[in-house]
């Protein structure tokens, strides 16, 4: 198994571009969520989903679209990029279970934004 | 919602030493308590967790409390190495089925040999 696999490692825009963040995961996990992680805040939520055609808005959405049409997969795709959005970003995917479930996270993508 | 507060943001501790990093939180209905950590860029990785029907759990050099009362969880690590050295997170969720992970700000611990 892979496990969760995110692309772009790395990636710089410019203000107002857009882009797409990939998150494939092959563990057949219904759950699956993006984060970000910025110095001194933790990693904080985006957006999260709990199985296909299932989305629901974290703790700091706004900026950022995602869709769930297949179990595997999990763009995140941001739409004006501006330089707050200056991050990185994580993927993360756990099967359902009653709430409990460990979190496995991809190796994250780290996006400037000038 | 849920909300979970940590501290301390930074530690630093001698080798051999204890230490402890406490997350607060508000929402009563919480049932899942996890700890994550965080080596020089890596990703986060589980490390313990524990359920709200138990008040402690071990794994040799750490354990996890829970005072339910109080809202709070602990993580203790002793006999501290050199290898301990990350960022360690506390998180939670809700009793709801697939319910959203919320994370803590994060402890960057220090051993010093």
């Amino acid at each position: 198994n892979a496990g969760v696999t995110q692309t772009p490692k790395f990636q710089v825009l410019k203000t107002g571009q857009s882009m797409t963040l990939q998150c494939a995961q092959d563990m057949n996990h219904e759950y699956m969520s993006w984060y970000r992680q910025d110095p001194g805040m933790g990693l904080r939520l985006i957006h999260y989903s709990v199985g296909a055609g299932i989305t629901d808005q974290g703790e700091v959405p706004n900026g950022y679209n995602v869709s769930r049409s297949t179990t595997e997969d999990f763009p995140l795709r941001l739409l004006s990029a501006a330089p707050s959005q200056t991050s990185v970003y994580f993927c993360a995917s756990s099967v359902q279970h009653e709430g409990t479930g460990e979190l496995f996270f991809g190796e994250g993508s780290r996006l400037t934004v000038l | 919602g849920e909300n979970v507060e940590q501290h301390p943001s930074t530690l630093s501790v001698q080798e051999g030493d204890s230490a402890v990093i406490k997350c607060t939180y508000s929402d009563s209905a919480s049932n899942y308590f996890p700890w994550y950590k965080q080596e020089l860029g890596k990703r986060p990785q589980l490390i313990i967790d524990i359920r709200s029907n138990v008040g402690e759990k071990k794994d040799q050099r750490i354990a996890v409390t829970l005072n339910k009362t109080a809202k709070h969880f602990s993580l203790h690590i002793t006999e501290t190495q050199p290898e301990d050295s990350a960022v360690y997170f506390c998180a939670l969720r809700g009793p709801r089925k697939g319910g959203k992970l919320i994370f803590g700000q994060g402890t960057e611990l220090s051993v010093k040999p």
